[in-house]
């Protein structure tokens, strides 16, 4: 139990539409990142937020967008979906700052059709 | 682009030997490093972590890591089929950027 969860566990969205991903995490966690994960594939970086603020970004477009709240909770909005962006997706939070040690949530397995 | 190279395997080894997880990464400034398992269908479950050369141990597990030659590397001692998973590592930069690899697919044969 890392006390990082996710919502929904699973989502069925068609292409061009918009989703929401959230992620909920232990209180004192300031740290919180998103990753995309291809089945067979190590998860890629999309973002970190550090204390409510956009702190590194991988190389996504700019239609990948997220948020994070004062009750330490983020969310991942992701636009004009396309097929390619059917994938696993993971948040991973960390009480000590960026760059150390991240739990990840259980992940939402996005499917675009 | 930053690299993080693993050997996809699998690397098959008997119940209670050592199995040696390998990682090279490109970025010289790298300053720390981790070691994820992942069962399949399930999300990442952090082992490891090592910030400076040498050794780091862990109950069955340690963490080499070599800066000098970009390396790092995990070695599980008496395997159990139950460490059957996939091995992540995972790499940060000086600018918060996490890269990771494609992952080591590990069995354990009872």
């Amino acid at each position: 139990e890392t006390g990082v969860t996710q919502s929904p566990t699973h989502l069925i969205k068609t292409r061009g539409q918009q989703v929401t991903l959230r992620c909920s995490s232990q209180s004192g966690h300031n740290t919180v990142s998103w990753y995309q994960q291809a089945l067979g594939q190590g998860p890629q970086f999309i973002f970190q937020y550090y204390r409510e603020e956009e702190n590194g970004r991988g190389n996504f477009p700019p239609r990948f967008s997220g948020l994070q709240f004062p009750n330490y909770s983020s969310e991942l909005n992701v636009n004009a979906l396309e097929l390619d962006d059917s994938a696993l997706y993971l948040c991973a939070s960390s009480d000590r700052g960026p760059g150390t040690e991240a739990f990840f949530g259980q992940g939402t397995r996005l499917t675009v059709v | 682009q930053k690299e993080v190279e693993q050997n996809s395997g699998p690397l098959s080894v008997p119940e209670g030997a050592i199995a040696s997880l390998n990682c090279t990464y490109s970025d010289r400034v790298s300053q720390s490093f981790f070691w994820y398992r992942q069962y399949s269908g399930k999300s990442p479950e952090l082992i490891m972590s090592i910030y400076s050369n040498g050794d780091k141990e862990d109950g069955r597990f340690t963490a080499q890591l070599n800066k000098a030659s970009q390396y790092v590397s995990l070695l599980i001692r008496d395997s159990q089929p139950s460490d059957s998973a996939t091995y992540l590592c995972a790499v940060n930069d000086n600018f918060n950027k996490f890269y990771f690899g494609s992952g080591t697919k590990l069995n354990v044969k009872p």
